[in-house]
């Protein structure tokens, strides 16, 4: 199944910060999704990006898409402690099923 | 209002013994799911339900069989539980009358299974 592998595994920023995930995935795709997942809690969905856009914002959130390159990228600007969960990409192509990752786990420290 | 609800949130057994874990969805979505993630923090599809058909079966023992009484509910059954079982379960749902996966998909908060 379609499955997309984010990096990088952990990471750290300050309140403020920027914080910068990539995904890469194997074959083509129709969209490609980011979920965040908050401790002991279920997925939510934050945005969704179709193969033929390239960017697309959502408040302070920016993802990115590169199908030539088989990436993406979800940038968080100006991070709050409240950002700190793990974040994962799901590539979707025809009729396979959302695979998740193991996702980045972002921790944004106060 | 919550939108996917699971239960129990908490789930501590013994081995052998036979669960189920319920979830409803109360946003008229067609689509419902179970996803299992396990210690390596992976999430895989299990089954997937369109208007209570069965739709996605993936490779999982048999000891595990999906429920839908109607639209708005799927319920997980375990049976003969094992250790290798022990994981957080979540059921999510999509208004997506193909089945085909391409719309969002809304999860509940998981259940986390614990086998003894």
């Amino acid at each position: 199944s379609q499955q997309g592998e984010e990096d990088p595994q952990a990471l750290s920023i300050q309140e403020g910060e920027n914080a910068t995930m990539n995904c890469s995935y194997k074959t083509s795709i129709n969209n490609l999704q980011w979920y965040r997942q908050n401790s002991g809690r279920g997925l939510v969905h934050l945005i969704l990006i179709r193969s033929n856009e390239r960017e697309k914002h959502s408040g302070r959130l920016r993802v990115t898409l590169d199908t030539s390159k088989k990436s993406s990228s979800l940038l968080i600007t100006a991070s709050r402690a409240a950002d700190t969960a793990s974040y994962f990409c799901a590539p979707e192509g025809g009729s396979e099923k959302l695979v998740f990752g193991k996702g980045t786990k972002l921790t944004v420290n106060p | 209002d919550t939108a996917v609800s699971q239960t129990p949130k908490y789930l501590v057994t013994q081995m052998g013994n036979d669960k189920s874990i319920k979830c409803e969805q109360n946003l008229g979505h067609d689509t419902m799911y179970w996803y299992k993630q396990d210690s390596k923090k992976f999430l895989k599809i299990m089954f997937s339900y369109n208007n209570k058909e069965l739709i996605i079966n993936e490779t999982v023992p048999n000891r595990f069989s999906p429920k839908s009484p109607d639209k708005a509910h799927l319920n997980l059954h375990i049976n003969s539980l094992e250790l290798g079982d022990s994981a957080v379960y979540f059921c999510a749902s999509s208004q997506d009358s193909r089945g085909d996966g391409t719309d969002t998909q809304y999860f509940g908060p998981g259940t986390r299974l614990t086998v003894l």
